[in-house]
C-alpha cells in the first residue's frame, strides 16, 4: 500500500513569512496527526482529526498555526507568520483508527532565516 | 499525563555485538508502549508495539522489547546488531483507552562501528 505523502520535503522561508505543509495519508485511514519536531527532540503532537474533526489541538499555537482536513482525507497545516523556532521537521501520521499504530510520512523540514 | 524517558543520548555498539535501548515511562494506567526508528531524513517507522498480553514482544529487522510493568520499563534489545541498525530511535507510550495521544521519548542515536 502506498504510505503517507507529504509535500513540500523541504522549505526555506523568512521570518513573518507564511507556509503550508500538505499531507495526503494511506487510504482508509481515519485518523491523521501532525507532529513537530526540532532538532534533538522526539516529534511532539500539534493535532489530530479524526476524519474531518479535530479531536486534540491542545498543543497547536493557534495564533500562529492552523489546520484542516477537508472531506477527512488530505490535510493542510499553515503556519502565519512564521518565527525563528518554528524552524523543524513537519511530521505527518495517519491511523486506520484511533487506537492503531501510526504511519508516518517522511516529513517536511522548514528552515526560517 | 505521560511521559518517556530515553536515558541515552547516544549508544555505539560494534557490529555483531547486542543491543540495548533503554525506555522508561510514566502512566497511570496500562499503556500502548511502541518503538520507531528513524533513519536521517526520513519519517518513523514502527518497530513493534505492546498493547497486552505477553510482555516480550517481538518486531520488524529482529528487534525485540520487553515490557516490565514493575520497572515501568520498555527496552528495546537485537541479539547482533547490523551496520544499517544505526538510526535514532524513539519509544513512546499512548493512552489505552480513548483517542491515542502519543508521547515520544527524546531519542537514542545508534551508533554501529565496524
Amino acid at each position: 500500500e502506498a504510505g503517507v505523502a507529504q509535500s513540500p520535503r523541504y522549505k526555506i522561508i523568512e521570518k513573518r513569512q507564511s507556509v503550508a505543509f500538505w499531507c495526503n495519508p494511506i487510504s482508509g485511514h481515519a485518523t491523521l496527526y501532525w507532529y513537530q519536531q526540532i532538532l534533538g527532540q522526539g516529534p511532539k503532537l500539534l493535532i489530530q482529526f479524526q476524519n474531518n474533526g479535530v479531536v486534540d489541538d491542545s498543543q497547536l499555537p493557534k495564533d500562529r498555526f492552523s489546520a484542516e482536513r477537508l472531506k477527512g482525507v488530505d490535510s493542510t497545516l499553515k503556519i502565519q507568520p512564521a518565527k525563528l523556532e518554528d524552524s523543524a521537521v513537519y511530521l505527518c501520521a495517519s491511523s486506520l483508527s484511533s487506537n492503531q499504530p501510526q504511519h508516518f510520512g517522511d516529513g517536511t523540514r522548514l528552515s526560517i532565516l | 499525563a505521560q511521559s518517556v524517558t530515553q536515558p541515552d543520548i547516544h549508544i555505539t555498539v560494534s557490529e555483531g555485538a547486542s543491543l540495548e535501548l533503554r525506555c522508561n515511562y510514566s502512566y497511570g494506567a496500562t499503556p500502548y508502549l511502541f518503538w520507531y526508528v528513524q533513519s536521517p531524513g526520513q519519517g518513523l517507522q514502527l518497530l513493534l508495539k505492546y498493547f497486552s498480553g505477553d510482555t516480550l514482544v517481538q518486531g520488524i529487522k529482529g528487534f525485540e522489547a520487553e515490557f516490565k510493568r514493575s520497572q515501568s520499563s520498555f527496552n528495546l534489545r537485537k541479539p547482533s546488531v547490523h551496520w544499517s541498525d544505526a538510526a535514532e530511535y524513539f519509544c513512546a507510550v499512548g493512552a489505552l483507552t480513548g483517542f491515542q495521544k502519543l508521547v515520544f521519548g527524546t531519542g537514542t542515536r545508534l551508533l554501529v562501528s565496524p
